[in-house]
């Protein structure tokens, strides 16, 4: 079993659309999540940071953790062209930062 | 100003050439990696340094070999080049402690013909 799962997509939506990406993890160990944004030809710039279970809300963008069934997700609302992007989520284990990251899931929004 | 700078951005090379790649931050951080994104976009940490000693090494063949001449930077040399190691190699650094946040660089694309 992969240590990260994350469905790479593409996820195509019109604009204005609610977007949900998601990832599960298997390792406990994880106490620290991220999502990532990689425009084409970029570095991934983080998005968000979480270290518990619930939600954190930030402009267009929830973060949502649940801990009990290793599960997070990213939630964009009123989403715009600009957010076409791949998404990766991201754990830490503790320890040195050793940051894990899932496959990334490629979105494109059209007008 | 930019906060990671990687030099250079792409690299065209041949296989069993020696190639580096050079890597500065200015975000005072103490912390940087060297992470590789293959062709299916999957990042996978390489190495890492913290204050210039090296903490993390992931199976990473002996033909690549980093080297911190001090905290804010970090390079990454590669001999014997060979087809696999094309990819899109992404520097970052962090703040240090187990939890701060990875700031990256915009990658080199090193292809290998």
């Amino acid at each position: 079993q992969k240590e990260v799962e994350q469905d790479p997509g593409p996820l195509s939506v019109p604009e204005g659309a609610i977007v949900s990406l998601n990832c599960t993890y298997s390792n406990s160990a994880f106490q620290y999540f991220m999502w990532y944004r990689q425009y084409s030809r970029k570095g991934p710039e983080l998005l968000m940071y979480t270290y518990s279970s619930g939600n954190k809300e930030d402009g267009r963008f929830t973060a949502q953790v649940d801990k009990s069934s290793k599960y997070i997700s990213l939630f964009i609302r009123d989403s715009q062209p600009s957010d076409s992007a791949t998404y990766l989520c991201a754990f830490f284990s503790g320890g040195y930062n050793k940051l894990i990251f899932g496959a990334g899931t490629r979105l494109a929004v059209h007008p | 100003d930019t906060a990671v700078s990687q030099t250079p951005k792409y690299l065209v090379t041949q296989m069993g050439n020696d190639k580096s790649i050079k890597c500065e931050q200015n975000l005072g951080h103490d912390t940087m990696y060297w992470y590789k994104q293959d062709s299916k976009k999957f990042l996978k940490i390489m190495f890492s340094y913290n204050n210039k000693e090296l903490i993390i090494n992931e199976t990473v063949p002996n033909r690549f070999s980093p080297k911190s001449p001090d905290k804010a930077h970090l390079n990454l040399h590669i001999n014997s080049l060979e087809l696999g190691d094309s990819a899109v190699y992404f520097c970052a650094s962090s703040q240090g402690g187990s939890e701060s946040p990875l700031h990256f660089g915009n990658g080199t694309r090193l292809t290998v013909t």
